[in-house]
């Protein structure tokens, strides 16, 4: 099992340009979720996803997009990137039920300039 | 307000010596709390979850406690090693609502340093 993979590992973006962060995972995990993690704060939840075709937004939402259009993938999107979205951005996976482990993917470091 | 404070921000501890990390949450109706450990450039890996009856757990040798009466969890590591040097991430889990992920309530990590 590769877990959950993450693409690409950095990304430098300038103002206003879009991109799509991809998240995959290998488990037949039903949830799926985006977080971003900010120096001197704890991981805020972007969006996350119970299952294919079911997403809904987290905490900090704005700015960004979520499709699921198959249990393996879930890419979020920057419609366009502000600085304010500098950030290192975790996709996680885990079963339904709320004792069940998330594992989340190594991480992409996204600067916007 | 943040639902769950860590303690110490960051500590320097020599290999071999033991330290103890703290978490305080106020989340409420609790269903669980997880330590996570987060090596620098990589995501956060777990260590241990426990739920309302369980008091304490072990992986290796990390033992995490839980005093769901007081809502106060702490992280033992013994004989530390240069390779824990990391963040440990607290999360607690609320049990309110059918479903979703925003009932996750994340610290923002104790930073520890081992040095030979």
């Amino acid at each position: 099992n590769a877990g959950v993979t993450q693409t690409p590992k950095f990304q430098v973006l300038k103002t206003g340009q879009s991109m799509t962060l991809q998240c995959a995972q290998d488990m037949n995990h039903e949830y799926m979720s985006w977080y971003r993690q900010d120096p001197g704060m704890g991981l805020r939840l972007i969006h996350y996803s119970v299952g294919a075709g079911i997403t809904d937004q987290g905490e900090v939402p704005n700015g960004y997009n979520v499709s699921r259009s198959t249990t393996e993938d879930f890419p979020l999107r920057l419609l366009s990137a502000a600085p304010s979205q500098t950030s290192v951005y975790f996709c996680a996976s885990r079963r339904g039920g709320w004792t069940y482990e998330q594992y989340f993917g190594p991480g992409t470091r996204l600067t916007v300039t | 307000k943040n639902q769950v404070e860590q303690s110490p921000q960051s500590l320097i501890i020599l290999e071999g010596k033991n330290c103890t990390l703290q978490c305080n949450y106020t989340v409420s109706p609790f269903s669980n709390l997880r330590w996570y450990k987060q090596d620098t450039g990589r995501g956060p890996v777990s260590l241990t979850i426990m739920t309302f009856s369980e008091n304490t757990k072990s992986n290796g040798r990390y033992t995490a406690t839980l005093d769901a009466d007081t809502k106060q969890s702490s992280l033992h590591i013994t004989a530390s090693q240069l390779s824990d040097s990391a963040s440990y991430i607290c999360v607690v889990s609320s049990s309110r609502g059918a479903y979703g992920n925003n009932r996750l309530a994340f610290g923002k990590g104790n930073q520890v340093v081992v040095i030979p």
